[in-house]
C-alpha cells in the first residue's frame, strides 16, 4: 500500500508479557518515528530513526522499551514486561524530510491493552 | 522544555459557523508550527504548517498565522462543514531536533 502500515491494529496482552509492534513506512522515507497516544492526550514522542540508526531516543520512558530498524525500512517497537500503564495507541510515522519543513505521514496505530 | 497548549474541547458548532481553535506554544529558538487533524477511524494527517514568523499556513479553507510576538498559531475557518468534525492537534518542531511536540488535541463536532 501507499501509506504507513502498522500491525497489529489491536493487541491485548497480560501484565508482564513481551510485545512487538511493527511499522512499515512509506517506501523511500528515511525518517521514521514512534509516538504513543494515551486516551484524551496528544501523541507523545518516543524515538526517531534516520536510516538504520536511532537519531533520538530521548522519549523512551524506560529500558523496557526498545526499537529497531535493521535495514532502514521496517521498524519494530519492543516492550518487555508490560505494565498496565503501557496501554495506549502506538503510532508510527515516516517522512522524507523530517519535521522541520516536511510532513510526517502517520499510520492508524496499534492499540495496546495490558490487562 | 518545548510545549504546546490548546483550548480544551469539545467544540460544538452549527454548520457554516466560524471556527477558532486557540494554540500557544513555548519553545527556544525558531520552531516550525503545524496543525494535524485526525478524522474518525483514520490516522493523523497534516492540515497546514508555517515555518517562520508571520507565515500563514492554509488548506481546505483552514488558516493559521505564526505569531511570534504572542507565541500563537490559532486555527480558523470561516464556515465549517459537518465533514470537518475531527480532532485537531497543534504541534511544533524545534529548530534543533527533528521531532514533533503535540498539544492535547481539540475535538470539533459540527452539526446540521
Amino acid at each position: 500500500g501507499a501509506g504507513v502500515s502498522q500491525t497489529p491494529s489491536n493487541k491485548v496482552t497480560e501484565k508482564g508479557k513481551y510485545v512487538e509492534l511493527r511499522c512499515d513506512p512509506i517506501s523511500g522515507h528515511t525518517a521514521l518515528y514512534w509516538y504513543r497516544q494515551s486516551l484524551g492526550q496528544g501523541p507523545e514522542f518516543l524515538i526517531y530513526f534516520q536510516g538504520t540508526g536511532a537519531a533520538d531516543d530521548s522519549g523512551l520512558p524506560n529500558d523496557r522499551f526498545f526499537a529497531v530498524r535493521p535495514e532502514g525500512s521496517v521498524s519494530t517497537l519492543k516492550i518487555q514486561r508490560t505494565e498496565r500503564g503501557d496501554s495506549a495507541v502506538y503510532l508510527c510515522a515516516s517522512s522524507l524530510l523530517g519535521t522541520r519543513s516536511g510532513e510526517l505521514f502517520f499510520g492508524e496505530g496499534s492499540r495496546l491493552t495490558v490487562l | 522544555g518545548d510545549s504546546v497548549t490548546q483550548m480544551e474541547g469539545p467544540v460544538t458548532l452549527s454548520e457554516e459557523a466560524f471556527l477558532t481553535i486557540n494554540c500557544t506554544y513555548t519553545a527556544t529558538g525558531y520552531p516550525s508550527l503545524f496543525w494535524y487533524v485526525q478524522y474518525p477511524g483514520e490516522g493523523l494527517q497534516l492540515l497546514l504548517k508555517a515555518t517562520k514568523a508571520d507565515d500563514k499556513g492554509s488548506n481546505k479553507g483552514f488558516e493559521a498565522t505564526y505569531r511570534k510576538e504572542t507565541t500563537s498559531f490559532h486555527l480558523e475557518k470561516g464556515s465549517v462543514q459537518v465533514s470537518d468534525s475531527a480532532v485537531y492537534f497543534c504541534a511544533l518542531s524545534p529548530g534543533t531536533a527533528s521531532k514533533l511536540t503535540f498539544g492535547t488535541g481539540t475535538r470539533l463536532q459540527v452539526t446540521l
